[in-house]
């Protein structure tokens, strides 16, 4: 098996404390994707990053910080800066216009709880 | 830049009918539309995906449509089952690179089916 897998399934942190969650793909995907689910909520795009090496900010990208120094590896930083942490976070790939065949996969997702 | 509208945002429906689900995109650029189930407290899933040059396609239950001219397209879903209830999100996308390459999706709609 593989795709997109993110860990931990379930994070705690407490406030004002730095949190990496992981996102690791073994589907050769060019483009990666942070996406934030609030409950009863849709998508809201974090960060994405279409090349290694290189990476943009979403709509709501304040607050987080993201690396993409290896093809496999776009791990997502949520920082003391960002105000609500707690929710679902989706990593996915692929889905960009230059994947003309490949549709976006998502990971399992991290449920991150800060208290 | 490319908005895309979701309705209804929840929908219930008995078991063994219809339910169909309504999108519509604000740039008429985009040619990808594809379609994501998510179950609770999973992750989005991709169901079915349409492209501009094609004005219908079926997968056992369901389908989407679109209509280029009217810039809206619909999934449908026949004969409901239980296990069919989840959320649904339907997206846009253009074929231009950067960001413009990104899907853009809708709100989501929660789709109840009741036994």
């Amino acid at each position: 098996d593989g795709g997109i897998t993110q860990s931990p399934k379930y994070l705690f942190r407490k406030e004002g404390q730095n949190v990496t969650l992981s996102c690791e793909q073994n589907l050769n995907h060019d483009a990666m994707y942070w996406y934030r689910q609030d409950p009863g909520q849709g998508l809201r795009l974090i960060y994405y990053s279409q090349i290694v090496n290189d990476f943009q900010k979403g709509d709501i990208a304040e607050g987080y910080s993201v690396s993409r120094e290896k093809k496999e590896s776009f791990p997502l930083t949520v920082t003391s800066a960002q105000k609500n942490p707690t929710a679902f976070y989706l990593c996915a790939g692929g889905g960009h216009w230059s994947s003309y065949n490949s549709p976006l996969h998502f990971g399992n997702g991290t449920r991150l709880t800060v208290t | 830049g490319e908005n895309v509208e979701q309705h209804p945002s929840t929908l219930s429906v008995q078991e063994g009918d219809s339910a169909v689900i309504k999108c519509t995109y604000s740039d008429s650029a985009s040619n990808y539309f594809p379609w994501y189930k998510q179950e609770l407290g999973k992750r989005p899933q991709l169901i079915i995906d349409i492209r501009s040059n094609v004005g219908e396609k079926k997968d056992q239950r369901i389908a989407v449509t679109l209509n280029k001219t009217a810039k809206h397209f619909s999934l449908h879903i026949t004969e409901t089952q239980p296990e069919d209830s989840a959320v649904y999100f339907c997206a846009a996308r253009k074929a231009y690179g950067g960001s413009q390459g990104n899907l853009i999706f809708g709100k989501g709609t929660k789709l109840s089916v009741k036994p």
